[in-house]
């Protein structure tokens, strides 16, 4: 869905180096999620974030990842230090209300991280 | 650990025939269950979905039939067409957490 807004849509690393992956939900969306996609995987729950507070992390590496889902600006999925191993598709999806409640998540056209 | 297991891993379909792809879960605490579809380079979109409470759902070409007993699910696609060549992916929910089958590539041959 394009009005989940993810950028950039490619980007390259080499190990060791950073990689910041920004959301912006759809207007009115207050839910933000972040999935990793490797193929023949699907898709793998990172991290769950509403304004200013992380609800569930527990899909999220312990060391070099965090995110943050600032009062003001999008959302950013942060790697430290990256590892070929971090190579995938980072989606970002957001919904309106709790997932239960309106049961629909609208992701992005999603990050390519290539770790070189 | 896999919370919704999903197969095929692919599927090749002759136009106008029927797709079938199949989820299974454990826990029964999850309580929706949507279908998305992925196209290539795209992000996935909710195609359809259910609770638990109803056996189908029909939209279109496209019907979920759920088992609650059996703890599965499975996506029906009548009369496929080359156009719905895509990759699936059920997934089922609880609260806040979405939880993903590993996809179907589904390719419809003209």
């Amino acid at each position: 869905n394009a009005d989940v807004m993810q950028n950039p849509r490619h980007l390259v690393r080499r190990r060791g180096q950073e990689a910041r992956l920004r959301c912006s939900p759809m207007k009115g969306h207050s839910h933000v999620y972040w999935y990793r996609q490797l193929p023949e995987e699907g898709l793998k729950f990172m991290v769950y974030l509403q304004k200013e507070n992380i609800i569930d992390e527990s899909g999220m590496p312990k060391e070099r990842f965090s995110a943050e889902f600032p009062k003001e600006g999008p959302s950013i999925l942060r790697i430290q230090q990256v590892v070929r191993g971090d190579s995938a598709a980072y989606f970002c999806a957001s919904s309106q209300l709790a997932g239960w409640n309106t049961g629909e998540l609208f992701f992005g056209e999603g990050s390519r991280l290539t770790v070189l | 650990q896999q919370q919704v297991k999903q197969s095929p891993q692919s599927l090749i379909v002759q136009k106008g025939g029927i797709s079938i792809i199949n989820c299974a879960y454990e826990n029964t605490a999850f309580d929706y269950f949507p279908w998305y579809q992925q196209f290539p380079g795209k992000g996935p979109a909710l195609l359809i979905a259910i609770r638990p409470d109803v056996s189908e759902k029909k939209e279109g070409r496209f019907t979920i039939s759920f088992n609650k007993s059996a703890k599965q699910f499975s996506l029906h696609i009548m009369d496929s067409q080359p156009g719905d060549s895509a990759t699936y992916f059920c997934a089922a929910s609880t609260g806040n957490q979405f939880y993903f089958g590993t996809g179907t590539s589904l390719t419809v041959i003209p």
